[in-house]
């Protein structure tokens, strides 16, 4: 079964405009990992955040992690339409290197 | 670097017809696994492996077999293809963190249809 859900499953903005999307799971973790998927191609790795860390940045990118509420949270500043992409949350926590991905978020940045 | 590079990027095959999707890392990893995507399913993991000669069960391992003779390549096989498995495949490699998780590298998918 899916550890991480996305919301929103889709999400349209005007170029410039901030995008937020976020990821709840359901078990403790070591670690969540966001990924980047353009159309036709392989996941791209963005940013991890580990378990005892609350936010973290790079570049645009903003993730917060709340273990309380067992959710993420990642916001994109300033998109562009190069940001058109599909996002996954991934989460991680056993002794191996095994994720577990949530559904995505499907990101349209109007130019 | 190559990175992870899959072969083939298209395959269509019949049903009860066997297969071998390869896939190979010029990076060193120890950690390598394979996914399979399907609509509005994100990505489920199918096997994984830890080191040479270590292989384990993913989420969905019905169908499929592996195996890891060397640290570069992890082929995902196919014994008897069924319609339920056409989907997108995705291996992934990353280096082996006994601590915590490290992020992974993707290759750009196989796709795959069974008629």
């Amino acid at each position: 079964s899916q550890q991480g859900e996305e919301d929103p499953q889709a999400l349209s903005i005007q170029e410039g405009e901030n995008a937020t999307m976020n990821c709840s799971y359901k078990t403790s973790i070591n670690n969540l990992q966001w990924y980047r998927q353009n159309s036709g191609r392989g996941l791209v790795h963005l940013i991890l955040i580990r378990s005892n860390e609350r936010e973290k940045h790079s570049g645009r990118l903003r993730v917060t992690l709340d273990t309380s509420k067992k959710s993420s949270s990642l916001l994109i500043t300033a998109s562009r339409a190069a940001d058109t992409a599909s996002y996954f949350c991934a989460t991680g926590g056993g002794a191996t290197n095994k994720l577990i991905f949530g559904t995505g978020t499907l990101l349209a940045v109007q130019p | 670097n190559a990175g992870v590079t899959q072969t083939p990027k298209f395959q269509v095959l019949k049903t009860g017809q066997s297969m071998t999707l390869q896939c190979a890392q010029d990076m060193n990893h120890e950690y390598m696994s394979w996914y399979r995507q399907d609509p509005g399913m994100g990505l489920r993991l199918i096997h994984y492996s830890v080191g040479a000669g270590i292989t384990d069960q993913g989420e969905v391992p019905n169908g499929y077999n592996v195996s890891r003779s060397t640290t570069e390549d992890f082929p995902l096989r196919l014994l008897s293809a069924a319609p339920s498995q056409t989907s997108v495949y995705f291996c992934a490699s990353s280096p082996q963190d006994r601590v915590s998780n490290q992020p992974q590298h993707f290759g750009d998918g196989t796709r795959l249809s069974i008629l």
